[in-house]
């Protein structure tokens, strides 16, 4: 079974609009961190946003917002008004305490990616 | 403002030849990680290093080998390519020591096996 799922493969939107991309994950472990990375047509992937399992306060950082809900097991990504720059495969990614190699590193698990086309 | 490093930026191998992906940070990070991003399957872990000196397996890790051949560099290396292993390969490291450190990565190395 996948531990991190994102059931949309791929998503358009005409500009402007809102925007959310799901994202459902699967672990035991009571103490985990969630991911947003995003990766543009150029093909780097960056950094968004990371939670840790006990902080489920939302988060908003300009047009991205975060919502996280532990009941749900969902962290999913709404982008509001949304830009061609938007454009991008976006991944959600779990970090499980029980992945901890022992030795200082953390192993990331990534979903498959949802491609966002934003069309003007 | 290099943050992470991957050389080359492309390559074409036939199958049977050998070759080295290079990566290095300047970021002073203990952790270092090989992905590979196939189509329709996200990323996956081939090799980490937790730290200089350690290298653990991934999940993909049969058919290559990596050296951490020091804090900033950790290489991959694929002795006999196969076109199997024709992707898109990512370095990334990340601070340890700190919990759920993000992974930050290099631009990827296109590689193609034929």
């Amino acid at each position: 079974a996948q531990k991190v799922t994102q059931a949309q493969t791929e998503i358009s939107v005409v500009e402007k609009e809102d925007v959310t991309l799901d994202c459902v994950y699967e672990t035991r472990d009571t103490t985990y961190y969630l991911f947003w990375y995003k990766q543009p047509p150029s093909g780097e992937l960056v950094f968004l946003i990371r939670r840790n399992s006990f902080d489920e306060q939302n988060e908003i950082s300009g047009r991205y917002s975060w919502n996280f809900q532990k009941s749900t097991s969902s962290f999913n990504f709404t982008i509001t008004a949304s830009q061609v720059v938007d454009s991008a495969v976006y991944f959600c990614a779990l970090s499980e305490v029980t992945a901890y190699s022992g030795a200082g590193s953390y192993q990331l698990t990534f979903g498959k990616g949802t491609k966002l086309s934003v069309i003007p | 403002n290099a943050g992470v490093t991957q050389t080359p930026k492309f390559q074409v191998l036939k199958t049977g030849q050998s070759m080295t992906l290079q990566c290095a940070q300047d970021m002073n990070h203990n952790s270092m990680y090989w992905y590979r991003q196939d189509p329709g399957m996200g990323l996956r872990l081939i090799y980490y290093s937790a730290s200089e000196g350690t290298t653990d397996k991934g999940e993909v890790p049969n058919g290559y080998n990596v050296s951490r051949l020091n804090k900033r560099e950790f290489s991959l290396r694929l002795e006999s390519a196969a076109p199997s292993q024709t992707s898109v390969y990512f370095c990334a490291s990340s601070r340890s020591g700190g919990e759920g450190q993000p992974q930050h990565f290099g631009d990827g190395t296109r590689l193609s096996i034929l």
